[in-house]
Formats: C-alpha cells, sequence, structure tokens
C-alpha cells in the first residue's frame, strides 16, 4: 500500500551511461515531481507534470527527460551521466496544481556515477 | 528569483527545552509548507500552512505563518531525541517548489 514508489532505490554506474528511474503513486494526484538532493542536502527541483503539461526547471540540463506513460507514473531519463549526477533522486505526487497541496514524497533513488 | 532561507541551519539542544526554527522568503506567497527528513529517509509532510495567521499543530510542534513578513516560524516545545531531524519549509512558486536549506536538528539527551 506505498503511496509513492520508485525503483530501483540504489544505482551505481559509470560515467557515459543512460539510465532510467521509476515512479508510480497510488494516489490518485494530479501532479508528480522529480526532485535532485545534493550531498549538502539541498533539494532542487527538476519537473513538475500536471495533466500533461510539463514544467521544465530551467536549470536541468537536458540530458535529463521525463517520461509519463499516465497520470500515476513520471519515470526519470538520464542521458551520458556524469560524476556531477551523484545524488539522491526524489519523486513526489500532489492533488491538483502544482504548488496546490503538500508533496507525498517516495523513497528515493540513491545515484552513484563512478 | 524567489529565495528561502532557514535560520538556524544546525540546532543541537537538550531535551525538554525549547526552541524556535525560522523561514523566510522573498517574495509574495499565501501558502507555506513543513517537511520533516530523518537521515537516509524520505520527506514526510508535517503543516501545510494555508494563510495569512494560519496556526497548527501537532505534538510537540507548531507551525505558524505570517504573510504579510514573509515569515514562517517552527515552534518546538519540550524536545525529545525523536525530533531529532533535518526540518524544511518550501514555497509555492507558479508551478513550482522553492525549499529552504533545512534545519539540522539535533536533540541531546
Amino acid at each position: 500500500d506505498t503511496a509513492v514508489s520508485q525503483t530501483p532505490k540504489y544505482l551505481v554506474t559509470q560515467m557515459g551511461n543512460d539510465k532510467s528511474i521509476k515512479c508510480e503513486q497510488n494516489l490518485g494526484h494530479d501532479t508528480m515531481y522529480w526532485y535532485k538532493q545534493d550531498s549538502k542536502k539541498f533539494l532542487k527541483i527538476m519537473f513538475s507534470y500536471n495533466n500533461k503539461e510539463l514544467i521544465i526547471n530551467e536549470t536541468v540540463p537536458n540530458r535529463f527527460s521525463p517520461k509519463s506513460p499516465d497520470k500515476a507514473h513520471l519515470n526519470l531519463h538520464i542521458n551520458s551521466l556524469e560524476l556531477g549526477d551523484s545524488a539522491v533522486y526524489f519523486c513526489a505526487s500532489s492533488r491538483g496544481l502544482a504548488g496546490a497541496a503538500a508533496q507525498y514524497f517516495g523513497p528515493g533513488t540513491r545515484l552513484l556515477v563512478l | 528569483e524567489l529565495k528561502v532561507e532557514q535560520n538556524p541551519l544546525f540546532l543541537s539542544m537538550q531535551e525538554g527545552k525549547n526552541y524556535t526554527i525560522y523561514c523566510n522568503y522573498s517574495t509574495t506567497s499565501d501558502r507555506l509548507y513543513w517537511y520533516r527528513q530523518d537521515p537516509g529517509k524520505s520527506l514526510e509532510s508535517l503543516f501545510v500552512l494555508l494563510s495569512n495567521g494560519a496556526v497548527k499543530q501537532e505534538g510537540r510542534l507548531m507551525a505558524s505563518l505570517d504573510t504579510k513578513a514573509r515569515l514562517s516560524t517552527l515552534h518546538i516545545t519540550a524536545a525529545v531525541h525523536d525530533l531529532s531531524a533535518t526540518y524544511f519549509c518550501a514555497v509555492p512558486l507558479g508551478q513550482n517548489f522553492v525549499f529552504g536549506p533545512g534545519t539540522r536538528l539535533s536533540v541531546l539527551p
């Protein structure tokens, strides 16, 4: 009965590889998000996605691309991984439009790029 | 550009003591959120403050919002070790959120 789930929980990979992180929410929420948390615990929003409208943080490299097959899923695909991509990536969801309600976070995916 | 600041960034306190964490932000917003993160864990929603003067309480934590001052406080009453965690405030900006840097709280026995 997990509300927001992510897979995998840990991801270790080499520079230059392409990887995906999957996210699913069973809360019936309208908006989903991807966040990056760096080693200093700073949280930065990468994307928000509502009813097929994608809002992109302009600082996110275009190597990162969200893909939403349906309302309950928002996957994150990363091309040509770099060392600086190492971080914890959190998926989240919320009711209504982005910013309108509290977010429910997934458990996180710890990505290490070697 | 919206900036969200928290003060202090690190807080070490004795059990049983009271303390307040401050969150201030640079542009107008009528709502603010508080989250808790335990080490190595995800974020958990604590409070949703939806209007000026809003006050919410849960156990030993009480949060308030002053939209005119662009300030929210998270007050800890009679701290216990279980409250040790990092606390984030977050402000919506359009269709995004901006999080503060977090306040790392350590409650010592």
